[in-house]
């Protein structure tokens, strides 16, 4: 069982909806990190959390310590919004490692 | 604004072949990784490196190696290429409050 899941695994949404995409982890955390990679393309750092809330823009990620639970939010949707939404958390320690989820792919259409 | 740049965007190499991906970043950040991506399996850990001169393998090493000899530059090692090794590479720099910097990758294709 992978330590992150993410839900849904795909999101077809159509321009202006509210979408959510959710992350669950099993292991203590440091910090949590929301990433964006559109097709073909780089990662993206949309957001490190390691409470509460953090808004940019339509974004807002939110992270529930106590229920080892986050949330990306977006508002507004839009066609450009399409892309893979990859959640990833740090466990701790000075080594700084990553362990990722598996990625949402969202498509808004217009 | 951060950088990180990794010097090819996409590569064709052959069976057999060393292959160097380079990495670089101009922030002075001790933390690089190096990362595989292939679909359905996500982004995985090849290789990190602390500092310089310091490595220590990621979740799947085998047939890769690292070379870190300037803060700035962190480079993957393809020993002999094999097809197997066809994949997106993805290089991340981190900075001390775990702010992570992703390169534009470089698509490796080995034929």
């Amino acid at each position: 069982k992978n330590e992150v899941e993410q839900s849904p695994q795909n999101l077809t949404a159509q321009e202006g909806e509210f979408i959510t995409i959710n992350c669950s982890y099993s292991v203590g955390i440091s910090a949590l990190h929301w990433l964006q990679q559109h097709p073909g393309g780089g990662i993206v750092s949309l957001f490190m959390l390691s409470s509460g809330k953090k808004k940019h823009g339509r974004l807002i990620a939110t992270i529930n310590i106590q229920e080892k639970h986050s949330s990306l939010h977006i508002t507004a949707s839009h066609p450009r919004d399409s892309a893979v939404y990859i959640c990833a958390v740090n466990s701790g320690g000075s080594n700084y490692k990553l362990t990722f989820g598996k990625g949402t792919l969202l498509t808004v259409n217009p | 604004d951060v950088k990180v740049t990794q010097s090819s965007r996409y590569l064709v190499k052959r069976t057999g072949e060393k292959v160097f991906l380079e990495c670089v970043q101009d922030m002075d950040h001790e933390n690089m990784f190096w990362y595989r991506q292939d679909p359905g399996l996500g982004l995985r850990l090849i290789y990190f490196s602390y500092d310089v001169k310091m490595k220590e393998k990621g979740d799947i090493p085998e047939g890769y190696s690292v070379s870190r000899e300037k803060k700035e530059r962190f480079s993957l090692i393809l020993e002999s290429a094999s097809t197997n090794q066809t994949s997106m590479y993805l290089c991340a720099s981190v900075s001390s409050n775990y702010g992570y910097t992703f390169g534009s990758g470089t698509r490796l294709t080995v034929v």
